[in-house]
């Protein structure tokens, strides 16, 4: 399979502490993608990091990229408890143009 | 909010019924897309479109059909349901090209009895 990995798979956290998820994947890849689920919803994109980037923010969102370790790390900064989602890490490899995507982690931030 | 519309949100049928997953975006995108997750478990691509008349069967093997007769509309068919079919499927769509963003809609939950 060429699905990613994050890790955790499940994290808990109060308001107002940093979450930090990692993925990991196997081949080259055009670029990853940051995904949140709120529980049984559809999945709403957070960014994109290109192959030939190595660090992108947006908001309280800090997302890096190792090509080297074929890794990424997302940090959300100063959670919310409606930052409780599930987040999961998107991979477009190279050669194709659908995302494959990992088993998500699931983060719960308690008032 | 993302224009992609997915009907019915929920869905409980008979084993043996057809039944057809419908998916539609107003953002003019080519690509299209049909993910199925079961709960608290990762997405797997059953099938896609690159537009019009393209389709293509995704990572996960499927006994579900689709068509892409419009840009806009991307209905998933099953002719005949079964237990094993019950899940969580997601539509989505993207513009056409690398290194652009899927657009999700709410997904159906299917419960085949």
């Amino acid at each position: 399979s060429q699905q990613g990995e994050e890790d955790p798979q499940a994290l808990s956290i109060q308001e107002g502490e940093n979450a930090t998820m990692n993925c990991s994947y196997k081949t080259s890849i055009n670029n990853l993608q940051w995904y949140r689920q709120n529980s049984g919803r559809g999945l709403v994109h957070l960014i994109l990091i290109r192959s030939n980037e190595r660090e992108k923010h947006s908001g309280r969102l800090r997302v890096t990229l190792d090509t080297s370790k074929k890794s990424s790390s997302l940090l959300i900064t100063a959670s919310r408890a409606a930052d409780t989602a599930s987040y999961f890490c998107a991979t477009e490899y190279s050669g194709y143009s659908t995302l494959t995507f990992g088993k998500g982690t699931m983060l719960l931030v308690s008032p | 909010e993302a224009d992609i519309y997915q009907t019915p949100r929920y869905l409980v049928i008979g084993t043996g019924k057809k039944i057809t997953l419908e998916c539609s975006q107003t953002m003019g995108h080519d690509k299209m897309y049909w993910y199925q997750q079961d709960p608290g478990m990762e997405l797997h691509l059953i099938h896609y479109s690159y537009g019009v008349n393209s389709t293509e069967k995704g990572d996960l093997s499927s006994e579900s059909t689709v068509s892409r007769i419009r840009t806009e509309h991307f209905p998933l068919t099953l002719e005949s349901a079964r237990p094993s079919h019950t899940s969580q499927y997601l539509c989505a769509s993207s513009e056409f090209g690398q290194n652009t963003e899927a657009f999700f809609g709410q997904g159906t939950r299917l419960t085949v009895v």
